[in-house]
């Protein structure tokens, strides 16, 4: 099984600060990650696919980065309502997803 | 607009069986277009775990982890699809989704969740 690490688990950040969550696979999966963002009481919704491909409907400020092992989401210009859980997810062998990143909006 | 919607009971007793539907709007799960419907856990306050998918093809996929208590199937006429997980313990309890993936794209349309809890 393929684990997903996640940092951090939990960031309190300011409206406009620029915000990095990264992910870490076990072993490499190449460009077989994808982010979601899943709001309280609310399904998971994909924001990036396949690393750093754009999802349609999806802000621009957010984008992915990464290959093998290591892959980053950056949201460029945080705004309220990216206040959520953000995790991200492998689609390699036996699907599996990180932990979580919990981001506040301070 | 594809939309998922997920059924089933609430609450079940330890050692039964949870059993969940997954029906799907606005698109056929069985012509067409082809695409995988899968099953996806959330424990409250942790994080996803894949239980398996079926193809529309009739193909399943399972997570090995719950292989031995997981049947998933499809029902064509009804458009829908379903999730039986056997022998059940508070180990079980948490929002169950249903979400479809396009073949190679990630999972892009999730049922809101339905929560089970198993207890007495």
């Amino acid at each position: 099984e393929i684990v997903l690490t996640q940092s951090p688990d939990f960031q309190s950040v300011t409206p406009k600060e620029k915000v990095t969550i990264t992910c870490r696979a076990s072993q490499s999966i190449g460009t077989s990650l994808h982010w979601y963002q899943q709001k309280p009481d609310q399904s998971p919704k994909l924001l990036i696919k396949y690393t750093s491909q754009s999802v349609s409907g999806v802000p621009s400020r957010f984008t992915g980065s990464g290959f093998g092992t290591d892959f980053t989401l950056t949201i460029s210009s945080l705004e309220a309502d990216d206040a959520a859980t953000y995790f991200c997810h492998q689609s390699t062998t036996l699907y599996t997803f990180g932990q979580g990143t919990k981001l506040e909006i301070k | 607009q594809v939309q998922l919607q997920g059924s089933g009971p609430g609450l079940v007793k330890p050692s039964q069986t949870l059993s969940l539907t997954c029906t799907v709007s606005g698109g056929s799960i069985s012509g067409g277009s082809y695409y995988y419907w899968n099953w996806i856990r959330q424990p409250a306050g942790k994080g996803l775990e894949w239980i398996g998918r079926i193809y529309t093809t009739g193909s399943i996929n399972y997570n090995p982890s719950l292989k031995s208590r997981v049947t998933i199937s499809m029902d064509t006429s009804k458009n829908e699809f379903s999730l039986k997980l056997s022998s059940v313990t508070a180990a079980d309890t948490a929002v169950y989704y249903c979400a479809r993936e396009p073949p190679n794209d990630p999972l892009d349309y999730w049922g809101q969740g339905t929560l089970v809890t198993v207890s007495s």
